[in-house]
Parts: structure tokens; sequence; C-alpha cells
């Protein structure tokens, strides 16, 4: 089955930074990774997505590049604010056949010091 | 339109009862899946339903089961709880199957004693 990793675990940034955070997928079938966005105490909310036809897409601050042949993918945000602290999680899945679902990174805690 | 819902909100058990909860998707969205949260794995995919039917399972054991109803209203339940089962469970809602987006619920959070 397909897995994910996603690195860093822990991500500690000046306000006006960038952050990256990188996740790469085992599975070479995958084409469809999308960015969730959890704030302490909320649920996950989807910032970003990028589907496998496309290298890079962005939205203002946030940026997603993929690279199919490295099996890899990263988000990009630009210009950090303190409201952008949260933990981020990466996934990738498959959506032909029967057996789609989503599978998560293990998650990234940004932390934007004023 | 509404979110997904989620309920009860707080659940607490005791270790050998079972728990039955409960998923609203998004008005029309027929794909539901459930996570299940902790701090040390993450968000582990649980089950997806689709049509009232099954579509795919996670590597939980038989204890963790669900249903969907012909109005897209998931249920799943967890029976002979464990310790280990206190977590955060998470359902997400999508219209389709496949590369569509997930919403997600506010979650249920299970405390197990």
């Amino acid at each position: 089955g397909e897995n994910v990793e996603q690195h860093p675990s822990t991500l500690s940034v000046q306000e006006g930074d960038s952050a990256v955070i990188k996740c790469t997928y085992s599975d070479s079938a995958s084409n469809y990774f999308p960015w969730y966005k959890q704030e302490l105490g909320k649920r996950p909310q989807l910032i970003i997505d990028i589907r496998s036809n496309v290298g890079e897409k962005k939205d203002q601050r946030i940026a997603v590049t993929l690279n199919k042949t490295a099996k890899h993918f990263s988000l990009h945000i630009t210009e950090t604010q303190p409201e952008d602290s949260a933990v981020y999680f990466c996934a990738a899945s498959y959506s032909g056949g029967s057996n789609y679902k989503l599978t998560f990174g293990k998650g990234t805690l940004l932390t934007v010091n004023p | 339109k509404a979110g997904v819902t989620q309920t009860p909100r707080y659940l607490i058990k005791t270790r050998g009862q079972q728990v039955t909860l409960s998923c609203s998707p998004i008005s029309g969205h027929r794909s539901v899946s459930w996570y299940q949260q902790t701090p040390g794995q993450g968000l582990q995919f649980l089950f997806e339903y689709f049509s009232e039917t099954q579509r795919n399972k996670g590597n939980f054991p038989g204890r963790f089961s669900g249903r969907q109803f012909s109005n897209s209203r998931s249920e799943m339940n967890v029976s002979t709880l464990e310790l280990g089962d206190s977590a955060l469970y998470l359902c997400a809602s999508s219209q389709i199957r496949g590369a569509d987006t997930q919403y997600f619920g506010p979650g249920t959070r299970l405390t197990v004693l």
C-alpha cells in the first residue's frame, strides 16, 4: 500500500520567513496530493491540493510543487504569519480502481514566532 | 451548505464497552471516510463508504465497523473498547470517490478508561 513520509516533524520560523515542508510517497500510481492545516482543537482543513498532471500550484502565499519522478511533493509558505502556526498534513491517493483512500503523513508542527 | 457534522463531540467509556459514532456529510456528498487520529500515529484510515457499501478498509481489527445509510449519513462502531482506542475520530465527506476534496468533520473525542 501507499506510504507517505513527511519532514520535518517540527518547524519553527520567524514571522516573515518562508517555511517548506516535504513529503515523499511510495506508490507511483498516486495522482492526488492534498495538504491540510489543523489548528489546535479544530478539524483538518484543506489549504491546497495538486494533481499529478500539474507540477506546481500557487494560492497567494501558499504553493505546492510535485516531482513525480522522484515521488515527492512540497508545501511552501512565504511571508509566514503567526496565524500560520498549526499542524500541516500532506496526503496522497490514487483515484483509480476500488482501492481509493487518502494516506496521510505524520504531520509537521509549524510555529511562527512573532 | 452546512459542513460535516459529527455526534457526539466527546465520549467517555470504560474498557469492554462499545460505542457508536455518527457522521452527517455535506449535502450531496456520497462518500464518507473515517480516520483515527492519535498523537503518535497521526491520521489513520479506518474505512470508506460510498452508496451504502464499504469500499475500502484500513488495517484495524474487526472490532471497528461501520455502515452508511441511504441518506449518506454514516456510523462507526467500536466494540469491546480497549485503552488504546482513545483517540479523535474524524469523518470526512466528498462528492465522489477518487481524487476529490475531502471535507472533515470536527471529530469525536473518545476517551476509554
